[in-house]
């Protein structure tokens, strides 16, 4: 079965630097989203991506967070200056039908902001 | 604004015991609704979805949920668990708008007593 998948599991940063999210959303999906886990806390949702535009954010997703499609199968997260609150699980997600379809996800990658 | 609630933060059960997670949402229109579970260091992968038709929907691993529009429920069951079974369940509602997001309730923690 398809799957998404994300690199790398586990991304340890000191605070303020940038770091890059990487997913490869299942190849047939159109719709592409990120979500966060603070440990402990429920899923967040972050951004949803669609036809290469940001379709909705929630207001997590300030100036510092940006997403980016750079290819046919790649689908990025940047966190420009990170911040010791945004040490979290990332996930992504994708999806063939907005809605109307569940959002498959990945296995997330670990954030540490040391 | 669309909401889930999960009554039940943690739930120990015996093995072979019947399980029923709670879930509870609020939204205006006929929702989307999904459980997840997430196994410790692990995504989240779907049990099962209700989007229309029969209400009582089967899903992986032996589960079901029960969606009930006059109580604002999609209870989810199972009628024997195993000890595999143990690990965090996520309620989440999707709509059918513009909007793509999903979200999540805060999760049941399931423990397997042997």
């Amino acid at each position: 079965e398809p799957e998404v998948t994300q690199t790398p599991s586990h991304q340890v940063t000191q605070m303020g630097q940038e770091v890059i999210l990487r997913c490869v959303p299942i190849s047939n999906h159109l719709y592409f989203y990120w979500y966060r886990q603070i440990l402990g806390q429920k899923v967040e949702f972050l951004v949803s991506f669609y036809n290469n535009e940001i379709s909705e954010k929630s207001e997590i997703f300030d100036d510092q967070f940006s997403v980016e499609r750079p290819d046919g199968s790649n689908f990025t997260l940047k966190i420009r200056s990170t911040k010791l609150e945004d040490s979290a699980m990332y996930f992504c997600a994708s999806s063939e039908v907005q809605g109307s379809q569940p959002q498959h996800f990945g296995d997330g990658t670990r954030l540490s902001i040391l | 604004a669309q909401s889930v609630t999960q009554p039940d933060i943690h739930i120990t059960v015996s093995e072979g015991a019947s399980l029923e997670l709670r879930c509870n949402y609020s939204y205006g229109a006929t929702p989307y609704l999904f459980w997840y579970v997430q196994s410790p260091g692990q995504g989240l992968q779907l049990l099962l979805k209700y989007f229309s038709g029969d209400t009582l929907v089967q899903g992986i691993k032996g589960f079901e949920a029960e969606f009930k529009r006059s109580q604002s429920s999609f209870n989810l069951r199972k009628p024997s668990v195993h000890w595999s079974d143990a690990a965090e369940y996520f309620c989440a509602v999707g709509c059918n708008s513009s909007a793509s997001k999903i979200i999540f309730g805060s999760g049941t923690r399931l423990s397997i007593r042997p």
